[in-house]
C-alpha cells in the first residue's frame, strides 16, 4: 500500500482556473506538508499542518489554500492559476525513524502545468 | 537557504562505492545531518541521518567528521537504480522543523 499518495499525478489547466490537489497518508502521522519543486528543480516548503492545524506558511500567495479535513489528508487548493504556478507539488508526512527522530515521507508528486 | 554545500555532479561505475561529500561548516549542536535522494520523476526518499557518530543502515553509511563540519554518504555497491539527485540537509530536531533542500549532487551510475 502506498504510504503517501497524491491525486492527480498530472494536471494541465488554463490560466485563471481553480484547481485542487489531494494528498492522503496511511501512516498515522500527525504532521503533513506541501512542497513545491520549480523548473530549476529547487524544492521548497510551502505549508505544514499538524493535526489539522496550520503550523507553517512560507510566504505563499493567498491564492494557495491548504485544507486538512482530518489528519490523514492535506489538500491544496489553488485559485486563479498563473503561469508561474507550473511546478511539481509534493505532499509529505512526518514520522519516526531509527533513534526516535522524525523525518518526512514524500508522495509521488503532482505535475501542474498552467497554459 | 540551505546550510550545506555539495558538488553538483558525480559519476560512479556500477558495483563500485559511491562517496558523496557534503560541507556543513555552520552546523549547530542541535542539528542533525540528513540525506535524501530523488530519483527522476519521484518524490524525495529518506536515506539516513546522524548527529556525530557514524551511522549505517541497509541503504548507506554516513561518515561525519569529528568537528561535524562535513560528512560523506557512502553507497557501498552502487547500482544503476542509485542514479539520482542526493541531498544533504541540516535540520534541527525540534518541533515541526521542515527540510531545506539545496541543489544536491546528481549521481550518475554507469555500467
Amino acid at each position: 500500500d502506498t504510504a503517501v499518495s497524491q491525486t492527480p499525478k498530472y494536471l494541465v489547466t488554463q490560466m485563471g482556473n481553480d484547481k485542487s490537489i489531494k494528498c492522503e497518508q496511511n501512516l498515522g502521522h500527525d504532521t503533513m506538508y506541501w512542497y513545491k519543486q520549480d523548473s530549476k528543480k529547487f524544492l521548497k516548503i510551502m505549508f505544514s499542518y499538524n493535526n489539522k492545524e496550520l503550523i507553517i506558511n512560507e510566504t505563499v500567495p493567498n491564492r494557495f489554500s491548504p485544507k486538512s479535513p482530518d489528519k490523514a489528508h492535506l489538500n491544496l487548493h489553488i485559485n486563479s492559476l498563473e503561469l508561474g504556478d507550473s511546478a511539481v507539488y509534493f505532499c509529505a508526512s512526518n514520522g519516526l525513524v531509527a533513534g526516535g527522530l522524525d523525518t518526512q515521507y514524500f508522495g509521488p508528486g503532482t505535475r501542474l502545468t498552467v497554459l | 537557504d540551505a546550510k550545506t554545500t555539495q558538488p553538483p555532479s558525480m559519476d560512479c561505475a556500477e558495483g563500485r562505492a559511491a562517496n558523496l561529500p557534503c560541507n556543513h561548516s555552520t552546523i549547530s549542536g542541535n542539528e542533525y545531518v540528513y540525506w535524501y535522494r530523488q530519483i527522476h520523476s519521484q518524490g524525495p526518499q529518506y536515506i539516513i541521518h546522524g548527529l556525530k557518530n557514524n551511522e549505517t543502515n541497509e541503504m548507506a553509511s554516513l561518515i561525519i567528521t569529528e568537528d561535524r563540519k562535513s560528512s560523506t554518504l557512502i553507497l557501498p555497491h552502487a547500482t544503476l537504480r542509485d542514479t539520482a539527485v542526493y541531498y544533504c540537509i541540516v535540520r534541527p530536531v525540534s518541533g515541526y522543523s521542515t527540510l531545506t533542500f539545496g541543489k544536491g549532487t546528481m549521481l550518475l551510475v554507469s555500467p
